[in-house]
């Protein structure tokens, strides 16, 4: 069965400080991975996809992730944290084949201070 | 183009009555995914309907159900409500139903049972 897990619930940077954002997945198939963030009051927001076409994967407002299959991890990473960063992301696997469910992490809350 | 969007923002209900919620997807998009989010259990899968058959269907009691119509718009309905539907509800389109397809979510339908 497909998994996903956040490592930490809760990170706190200064900002202009890195960004990491843990977690690891469980799949019996080559499964494709996101990264949503969603802000308070608002939709949930695509960052980033792994589909298989490249292990490092670039997303929108400079936030990247690597897969690594030997250690079955995809976390999300940052160069700088910017306050508007603060919001709550979730690493999301899909949960069959077919695509036909995502399977979400607990979520992981970031908070920016400055 | 418009975003997926859902109504009602907000319901309050009380229990043991039905509610019934809408989600317009993407124009073009053809799938339309549910999703319940609470503080407890994080962000779980619903249904995915695609051309009106529903292809999944997530581990929640029969209470809840749903439905596609032609023009892609879908509805859920939760009949006898319970205290612990309080929810956010999240509708999600895409274009079809590759697995490394984007799925965009909905600002939600809050969900209150008193």
């Amino acid at each position: 069965a497909q998994s996903v897990t956040q490592l930490d619930s809760h990170v706190s940077v200064s900002e202009g400080t890195p960004v990491l954002l843990r977690c690891n997945y469980s799949s019996s198939y080559s499964p494709s991975l996101f990264w949503y963030v969603q802000h308070p009051n608002k939709g949930l927001q695509l960052l980033l996809k792994y589909t298989s076409a490249a292990t490092l994967v670039k997303g929108i407002n400079g936030f990247e992730a690597e897969f690594k299959k030997s250690e079955t991890s995809f976390h999300l990473t940052k160069p700088s944290a910017h306050m508007s960063d603060a919001a709550e992301y979730f690493c999301v696997v899909t949960m069959n084949q077919a695509g036909t469910a995502l399977i979400f992490g607990k979520g992981t809350t970031l908070s920016v201070s400055s | 183009k418009a975003g997926v969007t859902q109504t009602p923002r907000y319901l309050i209900k009380t229990r043991g009555q039905q509610v019934t919620l809408s989600c317009s997807p993407i124009s073009g998009h053809r799938s339309v995914s549910w999703y319940q989010q609470t503080p407890g259990q994080g962000l779980q899968f619903l249904f995915e309907y695609f051309s009106e058959t529903q292809r999944n269907k997530g581990n929640f009691p029969g209470r809840f159900s749903g439905r596609q119509f032609s023009n892609s718009r879908s509805e859920m309905n939760v009949s006898t409500l319970e205290l612990g539907d309080s929810a956010l509800y999240l509708c999600a389109s895409r274009q079809g139903t590759a697995a490394q397809e984007t799925q965009y979510f909905g600002p939600g339908t809050r969900l209150l049972v008193l």
